[in-house]
């Protein structure tokens, strides 16, 4: 079974610095899409960069980017310049290429961006 | 993207009674899921919902206790059956397929408070 580990259950960054959330996951698929979402207190879930694993290039969306290491299993995310808004809980999820878009998540990890 | 609705958003209920979720997407979708979150935990799927036939449960739930219904491509409801305190959490809807590829999107949630 796949299984997705965040192993930062909180971590906090000044306002305009840079943060990084780490994530494993456990897989014997060879095809698989990886994706981070955040989830605010107002709880609704949004996706903010997804990954494909086939892709050698990270991918990067604003000041959202991650760092993919197939081999080693593991998907980072990095937050440059962290703004007031980015304060939430973030989860990191895996979706094999053959399962049905059934997505597994890691357990997640709250970020507080201090002012 | 989709834009997803869930009603109600939030609700306060009686041990033992039932409450139903509704999910409403703006365009037609191939897969509708239905996930729990725990109070401080992460997100576990219940079922898939699927259009024309029975959902597909996952470990640990049960038809009698949380009946699913999709009657076409864009709606879905998950019901919540003889409530008791544990059932307290947040139901989400999320969508799948249909022109937006491998990606997920959730709806805003129901928090639902059993008492």
């Amino acid at each position: 079974a796949q299984t997705v580990t965040q192993s930062q259950p909180e971590m906090s960054v000044q306002e305009a610095e840079t943060v990084t959330l780490s994530c494993t996951y456990d897989t014997s698929e060879s095809d698989y899409y990886l994706f981070w979402y955040k989830q605010p207190p107002s709880r609704q879930m949004i996706l903010v960069i997804r990954q494909e694993a086939y892709k050698q290039q990270n991918a990067t969306e604003n000041r959202f980017s991650v760092n993919f290491q197939k081999a080693a299993k593991s998907f980072s995310l990095k937050i440059s310049d962290s703004q007031l808004g980015d304060a939430a809980m973030y989860f990191c999820a895996y979706r094999p290429e053959t399962s049905g878009s059934r997505l597994t998540f890691g357990e997640g990890t709250q970020l507080t961006v201090n002012p | 993207s989709a834009v997803i609705s869930q009603k109600p958003s939030r609700d306060i209920c009686q041990r033992g009674t039932s409450l139903t979720i509704q999910c409403q997407v703006d365009s037609q979708v191939t897969m509708m899921f239905w996930y729990r979150q725990q109070p401080g935990q992460s997100l576990t799927l219940i079922a898939t919902a699927n259009q024309g036939s029975e959902a597909t449960y996952e470990s640990g739930f049960v038809i009698d206790k949380f009946p699913i219904s999709r009657p076409n491509l864009t709606f879905s409801t998950l019901t919540v059956s003889n409530m008791s305190p544990e059932d307290s959490s947040i139901y989400l809807c999320s969508v799948a397929g249909q022109g937006f590829s491998y990606e997920q999107y959730f709806g805003p949630g129901t928090r639902l408070t059993v008492t």
